[in-house]
């Protein structure tokens, strides 16, 4: 059956530091992947789309990376700030609506 | 505000109640999406409409659920004798198409 996870349910790191978060995937061939942010009570907001021929997207301090042979997908914050602190889930698209992982919850310490 | 909006937030109902839960999609948004989150959870897909037209169903969604789209705006979620279980977080999204989706804030609803 399809499986999607996250590395870990929590990740704790120091203001300034590159938080790294991963998708790993089993049994699936998504055309794309997608990264969104939750904060408690709210909806999810999407931050970024990489489809399955782009290797690595960028955006102000986001990056993505998405390894189809690897089926996985790492999600990097660079100089990450407090205001970073949520929680972030991965999403697949194939020839089915989304499919969510259950999100890594991110702490950024001052 | 243009994004999504659902209504109402917040809902306590008593087991074996119904409840209904409307969501307003962005305008020009074609494809409008239902998901159930609960706590620890990432969302999980129950329906999304095309227009008016329902194209899928999860096998989540048992009889108890329907859902409706009438003239391809917005839409409802009925869940008929609600039952504890049912607590959870009921997410509306709205997109163009595949990609991006913009979610609404959620309607949390509590059995008792």
């Amino acid at each position: 059956s399809q499986k999607i996870e996250q590395n870990s349910e929590a990740l704790n790191i120091q203001e300034g530091k590159t938080a790294t978060l991963t998708c790993n995937y089993t049994n699936y061939s998504p055309a794309y992947l997608q990264w969104y942010r939750q904060d408690p009570g709210r909806g999810p907001v999407f931050l970024l789309l990489i489809r399955e021929n782009e290797k690595e997207k960028r955006k102000e301090r986001l990056k993505v990376t998405f390894d189809t042979t690897l089926k996985q997908s790492l999600f990097h914050i660079t100089a990450s700030q407090p205001a970073d602190s949520a929680t972030y889930l991965c999403a697949l698209e194939g020839n089915t609506p989304l499919v969510f992982g259950k999100g890594t919850r991110l702490s950024v310490i001052a | 505000d243009t994004g999504v909006s659902q209504n109402p937030r917040h809902k306590i109902t008593k087991r074996g109640q119904n409840v209904t839960f409307r969501c307003d999609p962005i305008s020009e948004h074609n494809r409008l999406y239902w998901y159930r989150q609960t706590l620890g959870q990432g969302p999980e897909f129950l329906t999304y409409f095309q227009n008016e037209a329902q194209l899928e169903k999860s096998r989540l969604l048992s009889d108890r659920f329907s859902a409706e789209r009438p003239k391809g705006s917005f839409s409802t979620l009925e869940i008929q004798r609600t039952e504890q279980g049912d607590s959870a977080m009921y997410l509306c999204a709205s997109s163009t198409g595949t990609g991006r989706e913009y979610f609404g804030p959620g309607t949390r609803l509590t059995v008792t």
